[in-house]
């Protein structure tokens, strides 16, 4: 069965500074895809940033990016120049190529401090 | 389009009482998924839909859990005979199938169900 480990259930940064979440996953699959979402407080999950297993480049989406280590089982978020408005929950998810449901780890409660 | 809604946003229940939800994904998205959300956890898979067709169900919906995608639109899930282990929250999510693969899920901002 594939495992998304998130180990920091918290962080803390200071506004404007860089922080990185961790995520390790395990799985038996060659073809799969990792994703980073965000839940603010009360609010939906949105997509954050989405990695393809095939592709060696990591991905980035303006302040966010990845650090994708295949062979470690390695998917860590970048966020550059931290903004109030990232305080949120970070969850980062597994989905194989071909199946649907998405596995996701525990969360990282992400607190920016002004 | 407004995106994934969800209705209602909470409900609070009595033990053994039944409830059921619902989810009106985004309009052209072929679809849809029920997750579950205990807290401090990250979201658990249920069941998803492709149009009116469930394709795959975990083994976290019990006899007690039925979803419905009548006409392949808005989806229910039920829940039968509540039990105070079934609070949470109940997110649904709906994706457009391109070719081979869907990618992005669009969540709806969940229904928190609370078991008395």
């Amino acid at each position: 069965a594939q495992t998304v480990t998130q180990s920091q259930p918290e962080m803390s940064v200071q506004e404007a500074e860089t922080v990185t979440l961790s995520c390790t996953y395990d799985t038996s699959e060659s073809d799969y895809y990792l994703f980073w979402y965000k839940q603010p407080p009360s609010r939906q999950m949105i997509l954050v940033i989405r990695q393809e297993a095939y592709k060696q480049q990591n991905a980035t989406e303006n302040r966010f990016s990845v650090n994708f280590q295949k062979a470690a089982k390695s998917f860590s978020l970048k966020i550059s120049d931290s903004q109030l408005g990232d305080a949120a929950m970070y969850f980062c998810a597994y989905k194989v190529l071909g199946a649907d449901g998405l596995t996701f780890g525990k969360g990282t409660h992400l607190i920016i401090q002004p | 389009d407004t995106g994934v809604s969800q209705d209602p946003r909470h409900k609070i229940t009595k033990r053994g009482q039944n409830v059921t939800f619902r989810c009106d994904p985004i309009s052209e998205h072929n679809r849809l998924y029920w997750y579950r959300q205990t807290l401090g956890q990250g979201p658990e898979f249920l069941t998803y839909f492709q149009n009116e067709a469930q394709l795959e169900k975990s083994r976290l919906l019990s006899d007690r859990f039925s979803a419905e995608r009548p006409k392949g639109s808005f989806s229910t899930l039920e829940i039968q005979r509540t039990e105070q282990g079934d609070s949470a929250m109940y997110l649904c999510a709906s994706s457009l199938l391109d070719g081979r693969e869907s990618y992005e899920q669009y969540f709806g901002p969940g229904t928190r169900l609370t078991v008395t």
